[in-house]
């Protein structure tokens, strides 16, 4: 089972919105609502702020939206701030009950 | 508040087996998914598998052959074992709650880093 594809890199200005794609196929994202974005800073572990493609845990920001089109998922960060500044990963529940990641986007706030 | 808490020794010889420890602390319910995941340095995340507190496991296709999850449930503990590791093992290795479908995982242990070396 191939990964998900992430752009490796995103930048973007305090205050502006970005975007980070993430594309799967039909086995993956295409048939399921079970894409979840991680945001992980450096020397740290892994932190759901996305789930079920657009739901958020508790305690994240409403900054942070996620969207679904087809077999590609995206996460939309409005408002960007320097501590938005970190890696992020998609994941998506695969047909053959798996879990499969996206290879990460590393998002720098100019 | 769950916390998760990785052990295990930082250095593994080569052919050997990698077995690692999830503590489990401020549980009460027994209806939770239990994963472990990797991240060689500088890369990204990977999925190894899971057990249900009832005892059901799934693995991660590429790593099943070499990856046993068990638990032990009156230590609220669930181990890890990878055996016949090489370099392509080493990684940090996290423990998390939850499911890998509707939910997500979470929260994640602080990881534990594994070398594969002689």
């Amino acid at each position: 089972q191939s990964a998900l594809t992430q752009p490796a890199s995103v930048s973007g200005s305090p205050g502006q919105s970005i975007t980070i794609s993430c594309t799967g196929t039909s086995s993956d994202v295409g048939i399921y609502s079970y894409v979840c974005w991680y945001q992980q800073h450096p020397g740290k572990a892994p932190k759901l702020i996305i789930f079920d493609v657009t739901s958020r845990p508790s305690g994240i920001s409403n900054r942070f939206s996620g969207s679904k089109s087809g077999n590609t998922a995206s996460l939309t960060i409005s408002g960007l701030q320097a501590e938005d500044e970190a890696d992020y990963y998609c994941s998506s529940y695969t047909r053959s009950s798996t879990l499969i990641f996206g290879g990460g986007t590393k998002l720098t706030v100019l | 508040q769950v916390q998760l808490q990785e052990s295990g020794p930082g250095l593994v010889k080569p052919a050997e087996t990698l077995s690692l420890t999830c503590t489990v602390s401020g549980e009460s319910s027994t209806d939770y998914y239990y994963n472990w995941f990797r991240q060689p340095p500088g890369r990204g995340l990977e999925w190894i598998g899971y057990i249900f507190y009832s005892g059901s496991t799934n693995y991660n296709p590429s790593l099943k052959s070499r990856v046993s999850i068990s638990r032990e449930t009156s230590k609220w503990q669930f181990s890890l074992k990878v055996t016949s590791v090489t370099a392509a093992d080493t990684a940090m290795y996290y423990c998390a709650r939850g499911s890998i479908a509707a939910g997500g995982v979470q929260p994640w242990g602080q990881g534990t880093l594994v070398t594969v070396s002689s």
